[in-house]
């Protein structure tokens, strides 16, 4: 089983350059999340999906977009990089649409640095 | 609104020492509680939960942690530690308040001396 799989692993953008990471699952999960890893802040939410069709900003959004494009697929798209967004991105996904008492399924991450 | 505390970034423990890894949160409302760890280069993996009834949780790897609502308390223990334990855990809490969000802390790394 694959769970969670994103692209690219690592990419180096410059500023005011653009980029999608992509993220798909193969769990048949409903909900999908991207997160921010940065050092001492734990992970902190960008977007969240609760299910296909709806998306809905976390603690994080400015700067970024998402796209459920279907149940398995749910990219985030910086449009504008800056050197704030350097950090490392993980999706992940739950079975239930009600998040509070479902696990998480991350994948590995994306590692970004925006010079 | 629900928080979540890990006292300390970093903790060393030798190979074969009781590991405590200590989680304190808040909320408003009865609380899910969650420990997760990440190996290097890897993302979180599912330790152990706490939902509802029993208050001492077993998880993977012989970790459990008590949920004590009196001193708002989700700590995370080993008995005895292993050098493949050394990673960076973190407690994640969440609440059946409609927010579709896990609140995490900041983690901690655990190294283990040999």
């Amino acid at each position: 089983n694959a769970g969670v799989t994103q692209t690219p692993k690592f990419q180096v953008l410059k500023t005011g350059q653009s980029m999608t990471l992509q993220c798909a699952q193969d769990m048949n999960h409903n909900s999908m999340y991207w997160y921010r890893q940065d050092p001492g802040m734990g992970l902190r939410l960008i977007y969240y999906s609760a299910s296909e069709g709806t998306t809905d900003k976390g603690e994080v959004p400015n700067g970024y977009n998402v796209s459920r494009l279907n149940k398995r697929e749910f990219s985030l798209r910086l449009e504008s990089a800056a050197p704030s967004q350097t950090s490392v991105y993980f999706c992940a996904s739950s079975e239930a649409q009600r998040t509070y008492n479902s696990p998480l399924h991350f994948g590995n991450g994306t590692r970004l640095t925006v010079t | 609104a629900q928080s979540v505390t890990q006292l300390g970034s970093h903790v060393s423990v030798s190979e074969g020492a009781l590991v405590l890894l200590r989680c304190n949160y808040s909320s408003s409302v009865p609380p899910y509680l969650f420990w997760y760890v990440q190996y290097p280069n890897q993302g979180l993996q599912l330790l152990l939960k706490y939902t509802t009834g029993a208050t001492l949780v077993k998880g993977i790897n012989g970790f459990e942690a008590e949920f004590k609502k009196s001193e708002t308390s989700f700590h995370l223990t080993k008995p005895s530690a292993h050098m493949s334990d050394a990673a960076e855990y973190f407690c994640a809490v969440s609440t059946p308040s409609g927010t579709y969000k896990y609140i995490f802390g900041t983690g901690t790394r655990l190294k283990v001396l040999a």
